[in-house]
């Protein structure tokens, strides 16, 4: 397996553009996540998906973030507008077991660096 | 230890002295912790877990030991190596309801081996 796959790895745009990041998870794996790393704030989680669906969404920012999960091969975080505070890299990742298993083993991507201008 | 801020807590360690990495977690009610290890422009890796019912769990050339009276969780690193050099996070798992949870990291430390 190719592990989890992120798209762009960089990407410089400016402030007020529409940023859009990818992600292809583990096949199998039932469990998405999109996390932001910042110096400041460290790994935070914005949202994760389970069989595609939102389960929850509390950590993204603010409605200029969204994220949608079409298929379990497919997962993509929008930033409409961007903001240059929105610089960060961001990592998606993916599981294949839930939180009530009692393990829940993350296989991050190698994360979308994303610099506003 | 773990920290905050700008800056990020840094041990270095000599090669093949053994590396011991703090963290406190915050929650006396999680009961599942992970280590991750990441390298500069990769995601963080997993290294290894350890349940609440265990205070010990080893690994190849880690182990991981963990202190519910004082919320502490520490990993040693034996023999440490130039390939280790990287940045580990300590996260523990935080349930908001009976089925579903978060991960949440701490601010990590990195580590320098030096020949």
């Amino acid at each position: 397996d190719a592990g989890v796959i992120q798209s762009p790895r960089h990407e410089v745009t400016e402030m007020g553009q529409e940023v859009t990041l990818r992600c292809k998870p583990i096949s199998g794996h039932d469990y998405l996540f999109w996390y932001r790393q910042t110096m400041m704030r460290g790994l935070e989680l914005l949202i994760y998906f389970n069989n595609n669906v939102p389960i929850d969404d509390s950590g993204m920012p603010e409605d200029r973030f969204s994220a949608k999960m079409p298929n379990a091969s497919f997962s993509t975080l929008k930033i409409q507008p961007s903001e240059p505070r929105d610089s960060a890299v961001y990592f998606c990742a993916s599981s294949l077991y839930g939180f009530a298993s009692g393990a829940n083993v993350l296989t991050f991507g190698a994360g979308s660096r994303l610099t506003v201008l | 230890g773990e920290s905050v801020g700008l800056h990020l807590p840094t041990l270095s360690v000599q090669e093949g002295d053994n590396s011991i990495i703090n963290c406190a977690y915050s929650n006396s009610a999680s009961d599942y912790f992970i280590w991750y290890k990441q390298e500069s422009g990769k995601g963080p890796q997993f290294i290894i877990d350890i349940r609440s019912n265990m205070d010990k769990r080893q690994g190849q050339r880690v182990t991981v030991l963990l202190n519910k009276t004082v919320k502490h969780l520490s990993l040693q690193i034996a023999a440490t190596q130039p390939g280790d050099s990287a940045v580990y996070f300590c996260a523990e798992l935080i349930m908001t309801t009976d089925s579903w949870g978060k991960l949440q990291f701490g601010a990590g430390t990195q580590v320098v081996v030096t020949p």
